[in-house]
């Protein structure tokens, strides 16, 4: 499978708990971004990495989210302390530079209960 | 925050008919890029234009981009009931590197 993978797909969790998410990107995309997205609204952005590097932020971003891309390949996308206003599809994408389009995964549809 | 809409909100057709989808954005971009998203589903990527192109075809798709208007729009030619979908537009903004969404529209193509 060469495209963007995801886990897990489906992650159902009490309020108060942290979750962690993971994303593979395509392999040697050096470009990946995590998006949000509720219900009948367009994903935001929440955050990029360039490689290793955390390049930018969404401010939708509070201190309960953190996101590491250590090696410069998968990426996790941590929640701490989750509100049910947590709950949405967190979708990762990745793209190898500007002039090509970005390319999606499954994403991870989390509710907090 | 998103960067702009999509129009209409919501598209229902025949099969055979067009579909026509306008997207309106902001500020200066790098590219636009068109995606489908089926229920509960992830993103597909459909066509990207670059800022300095005005049109481009990929199969029954078309896509136009008015800068100058910061607009563009996606035809859908002969649609299907496959085509039943959202369709959204992302903006590259100059100067970033992440991709804006629009609101979306969603498609309803009837047998």
């Amino acid at each position: 499978d060469t495209g963007v993978s995801q886990d897990p797909r489906h992650k159902i969790t009490k309020r108060g708990q942290n979750v962690t998410f993971r994303c593979d990107p395509i392999s040697e995309h050096n470009r990946l971004y995590w998006y949000r997205q509720t219900l009948g609204q367009g994903p935001e952005f929440l955050t990029y990495f360039q490689n290793e590097a955390q390049l930018e932020k969404s401010r939708l971003l509070s201190d309960r989210f953190s996101a590491e891309r250590p090696k410069g390949s998968f990426s996790t996308l941590e929640i701490q302390r989750t509100e049910q206003g947590d709950s949405a599809m967190y979708l990762c994408a990745s793209s190898p530079n500007n002039r090509e389009p970005a390319f999606f995964g499954q994403g991870t549809r989390l509710t907090v209960v | 925050s998103q960067q702009g809409e999509e129009d209409p909100q919501a598209l229902s057709i025949q099969e055979g008919e067009n579909a026509t989808m306008n997207c309106s954005y902001k500020t200066s971009i790098n590219n636009l890029q068109w995606y489908r998203q089926n229920s509960g589903r992830g993103l597909v990527h459909l066509i990207l234009i670059r800022s300095n192109e005005r049109e481009k075809h990929s199969g029954r798709l078309r896509v136009t981009l008015d800068t100058s208007k910061k607009s563009s729009s996606l035809l859908i030619t002969a649609s299907r009931a496959a085509d039943t979908a959202s369709y959204f537009c992302a903006t590259e903004n100059t100067g970033f590197q992440k991709l804006v969404f629009g609101t979306g529209t969603r498609l309803l193509v009837s047998p």
